[in-house]
């Protein structure tokens, strides 16, 4: 059973350029949820998407955006990238309201570095 | 954004020991709270979690002891091994809001 999977694992972008992460969510998971982890700090809340919609969203700028596919796979795209954008980006996913358990799983993450 | 405080941000103990990590919270409104373990280069993983409506849950080597009305919980590791090294986050959530604490680096010396 393949766990959350993200590509690319690292990238380098320089300031201005756009940049798409994917994220194939754990088999029977059908929401997904994006973060950003900066160096030596804790995940912090992008968005989440649920049949296709973003359901929830945290304290980011528009430049940040997302979709999810019909077969629950979901894109991060960021615009105009800005130095401190630079970071890991943790796709987690669900089931839908994640039951009694909770739980997120997360993928191994996608290290953005912009120059 | 940061609704989750969490401390010590490093830690050090000697094989065999006992590792606390304490978090405190802001919103009463939260109704989970996830501890994750992260090694390098690979995602977080849940470790253990307590909902509001108990005080204490332990699994195995690993405890949480959750004070609703100081809003604060904390984790307990019993027994510490060289190979619970990792960054340790506690987390607490509403729906499908998590947020989490900046994380505490533990190292277990042999």
């Amino acid at each position: 059973d393949a766990g959350v999977t993200q590509s690319p694992t690292h990238l380098i972008k320089t300031r201005g350029q756009q940049v798409t992460l994917r994220c194939s969510p754990k088999s029977g998971h059908d929401t997904v949820s994006w973060y950003q982890q900066a160096l030596g700090q804790g995940p912090q809340f992008i968005f989440q998407y649920y049949e296709e919609e973003e359901r929830q969203r945290g304290n980011f700028p528009d430049r940040f955006s997302g979709h999810q596919f019909p077969n629950y796979s979901s894109e991060l795209n960021v615009n105009a990238l800005l130095l401190g954008d630079s970071a890991l980006y943790l796709c987690a996913s669900s089931p839908k309201d994640r039951g009694n358990t909770g739980e997120l799983f997360f993928g191994e993450g996608s290290r953005l570095t912009v120059l | 954004q940061q609704q989750v405080k969490q401390s010590p941000q490093s830690l050090i103990v000697q094989k065999g020991g006992i590792s606390i990590i304490n978090c405190a919270y802001e919103n009463t409104a939260f109704d989970y709270f996830p501890w994750y373990q992260q090694f390098p280069g690979k995602g977080p993983a849940l470790l253990i979690a307590i909902r509001p409506d108990v005080s204490e849950k332990k699994e195995g080597r690993f405890t949480i002891s959750f004070n609703k009305s100081a809003k604060q919980f904390s984790l307990h590791i019993m027994d510490s091994q060289p190979g619970d090294s990792a960054t340790y986050f506690c987390a607490a959530s509403l729906k499908d809001d998590m947020r989490f604490g900046a994380g505490t680096r533990l190292t277990v010396k042999p």
